[in-house]
């Protein structure tokens, strides 16, 4: 069946470094979304992917689409402390009206 | 302020107990969806519905219910809890099903 893999599952960090988060899709997907969750809270919408190859920026994240629009990344610049939290990727199921979710990645800033 | 609200946010309770957790937003939003989050297994979904009487199966549907009568609320009912359930839920919305997901804040399930 249609899966969405994210690694790596965990990602431990120092402040100050980069982190990035990839997933991948076992068929097309017209577009691909990010969120983020806040230990103890619920996800939040970062960003959503459209285009083959597309890249976005806000801020200290960017986010890519692959040309096959079967992988994306997100990649976070001189990481902070405010950016702890698991972030996951989603994209629509070809069979019907649900979104197909990647299991997480978890940023972790050692201490 | 737009948003997903989610009552009870915690609850204990004990296998067999019937409860409802309700889901209300107030965006006029198409797209309802519930969805558990267990460690390591990411975010699951319930049910979902297009609309106003459309309703269907997520991927874990066993031991759920929903009803969709008005736009705005969306409530998740567990007729009989087992302690598999024991979860956090959180319900979503967005105005197409490929859109932007907002969140509730969550309600935290212990089955005893």
């Amino acid at each position: 069946g249609q899966q969405v893999m994210q690694i790596p599952q965990y990602q431990h960090v120092q402040e100050g470094e980069d982190f990035t988060t990839y997933c991948n899709s076992s068929t097309t997907l017209s577009n691909i979304q990010w969120y983020k969750q806040r230990p103890g809270g619920h996800p939040v919408f970062l960003i959503q992917l459209v285009k083959s190859g597309e890249v976005k920026k806000q801020k200290r994240l960017t986010f890519q689409f692959g040309e096959a629009k079967k992988n994306s990344s997100l990649h976070i610049t001189a990481t902070q402390t405010t950016d702890v939290g698991p972030y996951f990727c989603a994209g629509p199921k070809d069979s019907n009206y649900q979104l197909i979710w990647g299991a997480g990645t978890k940023l972790i800033i050692k201490p | 302020e737009a948003q997903v609200t989610q009552n009870p946010r915690y609850l204990i309770t004990v296998t067999g107990k019937k409860l409802t957790v309700t889901c209300s937003q107030n965006m006029n939003h198409e797209y309802m969806s519930w969805y558990r989050q267990d460690p390591g297994l990411g975010l699951r979904q319930i049910y979902y519905s297009m609309n106003v009487e459309v309703t269907d199966k997520g991927d874990v549907p066993e031991g759920y219910k929903v009803s969709r009568k008005e736009k705005r609320n969306f409530p998740l009912i567990l007729e009989s809890p087992s302690p598999n359930q024991t979860s956090l839920y959180f319900c979503a919305s967005s105005p197409g099903w490929t859109g932007e997901l907002f969140f509730g804040e969550g309600s935290r399930l212990t089955v005893l």
